[in-house]
């Protein structure tokens, strides 16, 4: 039971370069999510899926697209990279959709863009 | 728009102390509150969720509070151990749009 994996753990990106980050549960959760975290601003939902095939915007959604692929999978999209998107992004999986119910998070993807 | 503050930003004591990390939210309309640690260079890892209608939750020797009606939680840590040392992040669940969290408090036990 590998609980949540992201792939891959650092990226290098130049600006306008495009990448997608990819994460899996195993735990049969419904519901997964896309946050960053950035020093002095704590963690931001950028966007969440609270079932299989459903998305929905978080607080910083711009710049970025998602994908939920099944039930297993999330990915999160950058189409055209720039600075401001350097950060760490964490995948979280919950059982229940919301903030209903505790949220599992894997280790984090820490991407730089030049 | 909820906003979560964590008082202080950063606590050093010696091991052994018991010790109590502060969490306010300006909302209080909300579903639950979480405790998380969060170890340098890892994930979030889960410990303690108080629902709302709770008042507290404990683990071991982690115990949370939960008073809603003025927006405060407080994370005690009893008998501190070096192997405590970590960020703890505290989030509350208001609406459907999941977790907002707070700027985390660095803790460090120091042997």
């Amino acid at each position: 039971n590998a609980g949540v994996t992201q792939t891959p753990k650092f990226q290098v990106l130049k600006t306008g370069q495009s990448m997608t980050l990819q994460c899996a549960q195993d735990m049969n959760h419904n519901s997964m999510y896309w946050y960053r975290q950035d020093p002095g601003m704590g963690l931001r939902l950028i966007y969440y899926s609270a079932s299989e095939g459903t998305t929905d915007k978080g607080e910083v959604p711009n710049g970025y697209n998602v994908s939920r692929l099944n039930k297993r999978e999330f990915s999160l999209r950058l189409e055209s990279a720039a600075p401001s998107q350097t950060s760490v992004y964490f995948c979280a999986s919950s059982l229940l959709a919301g903030g209903t119910d505790t949220q599992y998070f894997g280790p984090g993807t820490r991407l730089t863009v030049l | 728009k909820q906003e979560v503050t964590q008082i202080p930003a950063a606590l050093s004591v010696p091991e052994g102390e018991n010790l109590v990390l502060n969490c306010s939210f300006t909302d209080s309309a909300i579903y639950n509150l979480q405790w998380f640690r969060q170890d340098p260079g890892k994930g979030l890892t889960s410990l303690l969720l108080i629902q709302s209608s709770q008042r507290e939750q404990t683990s071991g020797r982690l115990n949370a509070s939960l008073d809603k009606s003025s927006g405060r939680s407080t994370l005690y840590i009893a008998a501190s151990q070096p192997g405590d040392s970590a960020t703890y992040l505290c989030a509350v669940a208001s609406g459907y749009s999941t977790l907002t969290f707070g700027k985390g408090t660095m803790l460090l036990v120091s042997p």
